[in-house]
C-alpha cells in the first residue's frame, strides 16, 4: 500500500527565514505533485515533478524529487506572510492516470 | 476557462436524507475524480472516471455512496441515506491524459449532516 508522509505537519516560521518541508513515500512512483490550500479554499497546483532529479521553482518556492530515495522537498526561501497555507504533496498510485495519494499536509504559518 | 464547477457549495441536511453533489469538469478533460477531505482522514480518493467510465471505486466508503458520470461534462456523487459521519468537504477534480498534466480541483462542496 502506498503511503505518503509529510513532515513537519505544523510549521511556524518568521518572515525572511528559510525552511524545507519533506515528503516521503513508500513505493516506487515517477510522479509527485505539490499543492497549496488556503483555509476554506480549494487545492491549487504548485508543481508537478516527473523524473528523478527534477527541480522546479516558482517565486520563493522550490520543489525537488529524488525517486531513488522516494523523497521530495519543498524549500521556502525568505518566507513572507502570503505563503501561510497548508501544503500537500501527492504521489501517483502507479499505473493510473492521476489516482493520487495525498500526504496529511503541512500547515505553514509565517509570522512577521 | 471556468475551472471545475461544483454545486452546491454548502449544504446542511438531516441524517437520513439524500444528498446529491454535482460537478462539471473542465472541458476536454478525460479524467474526473471525487475526493473527500476531513480533519481525521485527510484527502481520500472516493472514485474516478476515465471517459465517463468508472475506473476505481475502491475508495467509496459503503453502499450508501454512489457516483455517476452520464456524459463528459457532468458527474454526480450521491449519498443515501446520509449520516453525520459523512460530514466533510467533497472535492471534484479533473485532468487530461498525459504525465505532465496536473489535476485541477473545484472549490468543494461543504456537507454537514446533522
Amino acid at each position: 500500500e502506498l503511503k505518503v508522509e509529510q513532515n513537519p505537519l505544523f510549521l511556524s516560521m518568521q518572515e525572511g527565514k528559510n525552511y524545507t518541508i519533506y515528503c516521503n513515500y513508500s513505493t516506487t512512483s515517477d510522479r509527485l505533485y505539490w499543492y497549496r490550500q488556503d483555509p476554506g479554499k480549494s487545492l491549487e497546483s504548485l508543481f508537478v515533478l516527473l523524473s528523478n532529479g527534477a527541480v522546479k521553482q516558482e517565486g520563493r518556492l522550490m520543489a525537488s524529487l529524488d525517486t531513488k530515495a522516494r523523497l521530495s522537498t519543498l524549500h521556502i526561501t525568505a518566507a513572507v506572510h502570503d505563503l501561510s497555507a497548508t501544503y500537500f504533496c501527492a504521489v501517483d498510485k502507479g499505473g493510473s492516470q492521476g489516482n493520487l495519494i495525498f500526504g496529511k499536509g503541512t500547515k505553514l504559518s509565517v509570522k512577521p | 476557462d471556468a475551472g471545475v464547477i461544483q454545486s452546491p457549495r454548502h449544504e446542511v441536511t438531516e441524517m437520513g436524507q439524500e444528498v446529491t453533489l454535482r460537478c462539471k469538469p473542465i472541458s476536454g478533460h478525460d479524467y474526473l475524480f471525487w475526493y473527500r477531505q476531513t480533519m481525521m482522514r485527510g484527502l481520500e480518493l472516493l472514485i474516478y472516471f476515465n471517459n465517463n467510465v468508472p475506473i476505481d471505486d475502491s475508495g467509496m466508503p459503503e453502499d450508501r455512496f454512489s457516483a455517476k458520470m452520464p456524459n463528459a461534462s457532468f458527474s454526480t456523487l450521491k449519498i443515501q441515506p446520509s449520516e453525520p459521519r459523512d460530514s466533510a468537504v467533497y472535492f471534484c477534480a479533473s485532468r487530461t491524459a498525459g504525465q505532465q498534466n496536473t489535476i485541477y480541483f473545484g472549490e468543494g462542496s461543504w456537507l454537514t449532516v446533522v
